[in-house]
């Protein structure tokens, strides 16, 4: 089955500053990768997603990329502001059997004022 | 437009006994899922249905059943809990064939097992 690796586990960055998380999958069928903010004691919501026929995607200060040949994909959020910090999920999975998300361990970015 | 709701939100089981979780959405959606997170993890596949009538088996099925007998509902069974199932468990839908294969989840069900 699919196994996606997500790192770093942590990550403080400063107001303003970039942050980037990154993450491998196993499964190069894989072809939907899904990006999730969770903050504490609330449900996941999509923040951006990518299919495999995409190799970058941009929502204002949030981009994606996606590496096929490297198995890899990035989240890239800019000028990070304190309401950026939460834990924040990668996932991959294939659309057209099920689409089942495979989640990575996430990553908690703090953003200091 | 409610999107997805679970029921309950907060449960204490103790070992052996029983319940269900019941998920609703309102969105037509086709797909339905039941993930778990345990405290510092990402979620986990449990089971999850891919039409009324229909189930299958996640990542982590053991323990658990579940069954879609309305479009609209998904409902998760704990036929003898244990405390390793222990978690939040949320419930997520999606529609098939659309532009969006985005995921939409519920607000989870915090359930402890003593």
């Amino acid at each position: 089955g699919e196994n996606v690796e997500q790192h770093p586990s942590t990550l403080s960055v400063q107001e303003g500053d970039s942050a980037v998380i990154k993450c491998t999958y196993s499964d190069s069928a894989s072809n939907y990768f899904p990006w999730y903010k969770q903050e504490l004691g609330k449900r996941p919501q999509l923040i951006i997603d990518i299919r495999s026929n995409v190799g970058e995607k941009k929502d204002q200060r949030i981009a994606v990329t996606l590496n096929k040949t490297a198995k890899h994909f990035s989240l890239h959020i800019t000028e990070t502001q304190p309401e950026d910090s939460a834990v924040y999920f990668c996932a991959a999975s294939l659309m057209d059997a099920g689409n089942m998300l495979t989640f990575g361990g996430g990553t908690r970015l703090m953003v200091k004022p | 437009n409610a999107g997805v709701t679970q029921t309950p939100k907060f449960r204490v089981l103790k070992t052996g006994q029983s319940m269900t979780l019941l998920c609703a959405q309102d969105m037509n959606h086709e797909y339905m899922y039941w993930y778990r997170q345990d405290p510092g993890m990402g979620l986990r596949l449990i089971h999850y249905s891919v039409g009324e009538g229909t189930t299958a088996k996640g990542e982590v099925p053991d323990g658990y059943n579940v069954s879609r007998l309305k479009k609209q509902n998904f409902l998760l069974g704990l036929e003898s809990a244990a405390p390793s199932q222990t978690s939040v468990y949320f419930c997520a839908s999606t529609n098939y064939g659309q532009r969006s294969y985005e995921q939409y989840f519920g607000p989870g069900t915090r359930l402890t097992v003593t």
